[in-house]
């Protein structure tokens, strides 16, 4: 089955760049569903960051949409995450998933094991 | 508007049947998914559309909706489900595509 994990520095300076790495195992980046990457900051509940198909498209959190961008490389069956200009308020945990979306249903299954990434100098 | 609200925690008794509510307007046209989140663990899908099990989770979960507000039902409930409990669901109202309730806290008695 499907599974994911993601990668990246756990550790950023404020005012630098977040990047992460989500690895699709088990299945293909470019079969009929949405990318997602999901974060918790401590103790707090899920926040959804934005999300990505095989072609490209992508869309955002209208309240990370400027320091956001979502890619994909299907050559190396993987979609990562950059968000610019973090702040101490990025701290989380960061979880990619894959995201089902049909007319009237729609579910986050499987979810990566998730990655903390704290923002401190 | 892009919401969709939790009650903070509940609590059930060990065997016990316990509700877990979700309300918001997206629910009105789009069925929920629940989460189980296990301290230190990602999510887990327990419960999607209709009333749809993933391959592995208990039939003691199921799902419902009626109106505004969607529902998580653990019938007869087990040590091992104390959890917090994530409701999301897609929502076409507002500027968000996708939202996720604020959690529940199941304390297991």
């Amino acid at each position: 089955q499907v599974q994911l994990q993601e990668s990246g520095p756990g550790l950023v300076k404020p005012s630098g760049t977040l990047s992460l790495t989500c690895a699709v195992s088990g299945g293909s980046i470019s079969s009929s569903n949405w990318w997602s990457w999901v974060r918790q900051p401590p103790g707090k509940g899920l926040e959804w960051i934005g999300e990505i198909y095989h072609s490209g498209s992508t869309n955002y959190n209208p309240s990370l949409k400027s320091r956001v961008t979502i890619s994909v490389d299907k050559s190396k069956n993987q979609f990562s995450l950059k968000l610019s200009s973090v702040t101490a308020a990025d701290t989380a945990v960061y979880y990619c998933a894959r995201w089902f979306r049909e007319l009237l249903r729609s579910w986050f299954d499987p979810w990566g094991q998730g990655t903390l990434v704290t923002v401190s100098s | 508007s892009s919401e969709l609200t939790q009650d903070p925690a509940v609590s059930v008794a060990l065997g016990q049947t316990v509700r877990i509510t979700c309300q918001g307007d997206s629910l009105r046209s789009y069925y929920a998914s629940w989460y189980q989140q296990k301290p230190g663990q990602a999510p887990v899908l327990v419960i999607y559309g209709k009333n749809n099990r993933p391959s592995g989770i208990p039939d003691r979960f199921s799902g419902s909706s009626s109106g505004n507000t969607a529902s998580l039902t653990i019938t007869g409930a087990q040590a091992e489900d104390e959890a917090d409990y994530y409701c999301n669901s897609r929502d076409s109202s507002g500027n968000l595509p996708v939202v996720f309730g604020g959690g529940t806290k199941l304390t297991v008695l």
